[in-house]
């Protein structure tokens, strides 16, 4: 069947405009997961949905990152006024529900900040 | 604080060599241990879930066990396909995410 997809895989973009990423978990995965990863580090986890309900933005850096998720599906990661240290691999993974269930992984956004 | 530490960080064997991964934790709370392999440019894939001492899981020339400080990928003959980053991550209940590893990066020559 379909896995997570992620799109666009790779995106450039200039210090200081916005951007979108977008994840289309497994249907009817109802937990959804960002990750960030960055060389030589490990994954570093964002925010985690379950249904369009976000109990855990801790791991959010700052402000300028914002996510969403609509109709039990599709999320967003948003990132404005972009920075040179967000330049990393943002990973989306989806689980049936939250808990100790494992995670599919999408194959990740490629951000490059310039 | 809960951490999780990968060993080594890097590892190259010979086709056929066999070892073992070191993954230990100090966490409180340990709902499950999770094993994934990371491909250049690609997402983890899911391996195993262990979720109590002695319990032990296999795939193919992989075995993972676990006890109740740490977790052991056994990879036996392995062969360089084999060839990836293995990442392990623990799951604590309190506060319902994974603590990642930073991995070990693996590779097998022909």
């Amino acid at each position: 069947g379909a896995g997570v997809s992620q799109s666009p895989s790779n995106k450039v973009t200039e210090k200081g405009k916005d951007v979108e990423l977008r994840c289309d978990p497994i249907s009817g995965h109802t937990a959804l997961y960002w990750y960030r990863q960055s060389l030589g580090q490990g994954l570093e986890f964002l925010i985690y949905f379950q249904g369009n309900s976000a109990p855990d933005k801790s791991g959010l850096p700052s402000d300028r990152f914002s996510a969403e998720r609509t109709g039990g599906s599709v999320s967003t990661l948003t990132i404005q006024r972009t920075q040179q240290e967000d330049s990393a691999v943002y990973l989306c993974a989806s689980s049936p529900r939250t808990g100790d269930y494992e995670q599919y992984f999408g194959p990740g956004t490629r951000l490059t900040v310039t | 604080e809960d951490q999780v530490t990968q060993s080594p960080e890097a590892l190259r064997l010979q086709e056929g060599e066999s070892s073992s991964l070191n993954c230990s934790y100090t966490v409180s709370g340990l709902r499950g241990l999770f094993w994934y392999r990371q491909d250049p440019g690609k997402g983890p894939e899911f391996l195993f879930t262990l979720y109590s001492a002695g319990e032990e899981k296999e795939k193919e020339r992989l075995k993972a066990t676990l006890t109740k400080k740490e977790s052991f990928l056994h990879i036996t003959a392995p062969k360089p396909e084999d060839s990836a980053t293995y990442l392990c991550a623990a799951f604590v209940g309190n506060n319902r995410k994974l603590i990642w590893g930073l991995g070990t990066s693996l590779a097998v020559n022909p």
